[in-house]
C-alpha cells in the first residue's frame, strides 16, 4: 500500500463520541486525502491536505475535521460521531493534484 | 462539476478472454484519468493513467483508451486471469480543481 498505514483499521463507537482516525504516510507526499466509501456512492473526497497546516474541504466535509502538523500525518476527526459516518475511510497520498493517489488499506468505522 | 459514471455495474468474463471496462465523464475540461483495481477488503490500487494528450496507453496486460470527443475511457484487460476479479473505477482529474471524481465501479467476475 505504498508506505501507508491507517489506524485503528476497525472501530465500533457509539453516536455523540469523539472520533479520530490516523493516516501515516513514509513517502514524504505532499498531497493527502480522506475519503469514505459508500455502497452506491463510490469514493467521496472529505478533505484534503496540500501541505503542512494546508488543508481544504472536498465533496462531504460536513460533520468532519482535518489536521496536518507534520508531513507524515493526516487526521481525521469527526467531533460528534452520527450513524450516518458509518462507512469505510480511505487515505490517499500524491505528489500532485493531477498524479496519481496511491489509498491505504482503509478504516471501518461503524457507529452505533 | 464533474460526474463519472460507468456502463455497467456488472461483467462477467471467461478466464483468457480479453475484458473491456467502460467509464464516461461529463466535464470536457478533464485532463487526467485513472484506472484502479479493488480487491475485497482492501484499498483501491492504481492500475494506469492517461493524460488528456493522449488516446491510447498500454501497460502489461492493460490498455487504457481515451476518446474526447465523446467523452469516454475503457479499460482493456487483455487475457483475463482470476486474479483479475475485482471492482474497477475511473477517476478524473480537471484543472478547475484538486481533486479526482470517481466513478461507481463495475464487478469484474472471472470463470473458470
Amino acid at each position: 500500500d505504498a508506505g501507508i498505514t491507517q489506524s485503528p483499521r476497525h472501530k465500533v463507537t457509539e453516536t455523540g463520541t469523539p472520533v479520530t482516525l490516523r493516516c501515516h504516510q513514509t513517502e514524504n507526499h505532499r498531497y493527502m486525502y480522506w475519503y469514505r466509501q459508500d455502497p452506491g456512492h463510490g469514493l467521496r473526497l472529505i478533505h484534503y491536505s496540500y501541505g503542512v497546516k494546508d488543508t481544504d474541504k472536498g465533496e462531504v466535509s460536513d460533520g468532519y475535521s482535518v489536521s496536518r502538523s507534520k508531513t507524515e500525518d493526516f487526521l481525521l476527526t469527526l467531533e460528534s460521531a452520527t450513524s450516518s459516518q458509518t462507512s469505510v475511510y480511505f487515505c490517499a497520498i500524491s505528489t500532485g493534484p493531477s498524479y496519481e493517489q496511491y489509498f491505504g488499506p482503509g478504516t471501518r468505522l461503524t457507529v452505533t | 462539476g464533474e460526474s463519472v459514471g460507468l456502463h455497467l455495474p456488472t461483467l462477467s468474463v471467461q478466464e483468457g478472454d480479453n475484458s473491456i471496462i467502460n467509464c464516461a465523464y461529463s466535464n470536457s475540461a478533464s485532463d487526467y484519468f485513472i484506472w484502479y483495481k479493488q480487491e475485497s477488503g482492501k484499498g483501491p490500487q492504481f492500475i494506469i493513467d492517461i493524460r488528456s494528450n493522449m488516446d491510447k496507453r498500454q501497460g502489461q496486460r492493460v490498455t487504457v483508451l481515451l476518446n474526447k470527443t465523446v467523452k469516454h475511457l475503457s479499460l482493456q484487460i487483455a487475457a483475463t486471469q482470476p486474479g483479475d476479479s475485482a471492482v474497477y473505477f475511473c477517476a478524473v482529474h480537471n484543472n478547475a480543481g484538486n481533486m479526482l471524481t470517481f466513478g461507481g465501479g463495475t464487478r469484474l467476475m472471472v470463470k473458470p
